[in-house]
């Protein structure tokens, strides 16, 4: 089984529907992270989470919100969803120490009409 | 402003060759690096790291090479197999590392000829 497990891989809806993108680990890490993938482009870091209680805003979190519901499980929300939300969506963990690389799930897919 | 850059969209190689994948950064804090390597459908996969303290790193096939003073990092894959064809990241963080916050290039596709 994969330590990082992204839901849905993907999806389409439309515009103005609110969706939740899912991610949990089995690797035990405190350290969540949600980026987004557009074509031809780096991956851009929207939310990061040290802990349960403790979340920051990346680069880009217009429009987009999360909930830590607990050490393994870090979703992200679209509210009202618009075509430019479409993108490939990857969560990430990390050990809480410095210098420690990012562990990466396989993506959602997510196209808005 | 972009400031890990990867100004080679693709590049090919053939099989047994040597491939270097090149990174520029523009931001001096920066005092972490690392290389992820994508396959389609799948997520990014840590490859190898280098800290700013230290000027290579090597495992097996990879090797990462930190040049400072130019702000430039390489990738040398030696030697290149068809497996290691697919999009390459150079990533980066600054803060001593405290946040792990990455900050990536746009990446590099490698085709690794038969």
């Amino acid at each position: 089984d994969a330590d990082v497990t992204q839901t849905p891989r993907n999806r389409i809806t439309k515009t103005g529907k609110r969706i939740m993108l899912e991610c949990s680990q089995t690797k035990g890490h405190d350290r969540m992270y949600w980026y987004r993938q557009d074509p031809g482009l780096g991956l851009q870091l929207i939310y990061y989470s040290f802990d349960v209680k403790d979340i920051n805003k990346g680069e880009i979190s217009d429009g987009y919100s999360v909930s830590r519901q607990a050490q393994a499980k870090f979703s992200l929300s679209l509210e009202s969803a618009i075509p430019n939300q479409t993108a490939l969506y990857f969560c990430a963990t990390s050990e809480s120490l410095s210098n420690q690389p990012q562990h990466f799930g396989d993506g959602t897919r997510l196209s808005i009409l | 402003d972009q400031q890990v850059k990867q100004n080679s969209p693709s590049l090919s190689v053939q099989e047994g060759r040597i491939s270097i994948l090149n990174c520029d950064y523009t931001n001096s804090m920066f005092d972490y690096f690392l290389w992820y390597k994508k396959y389609p459908a799948e997520g990014p996969t840590f490859l190898i790291s280098i800290s700013s303290i230290k000027d290579k790193n090597e495992d097996g096939r990879f090797t990462v090479f930190l040049n400072k003073s130019a702000k430039h990092l390489s990738l040398h894959i030696v030697p290149s197999q068809p497996g290691d064809s697919a999009v390459y990241f150079c990533a980066a963080s600054d803060n001593g590392g405290a946040t792990n916050k990455l900050i990536f290039g746009t990446g590099t596709l490698l085709a690794v000829q038969p």
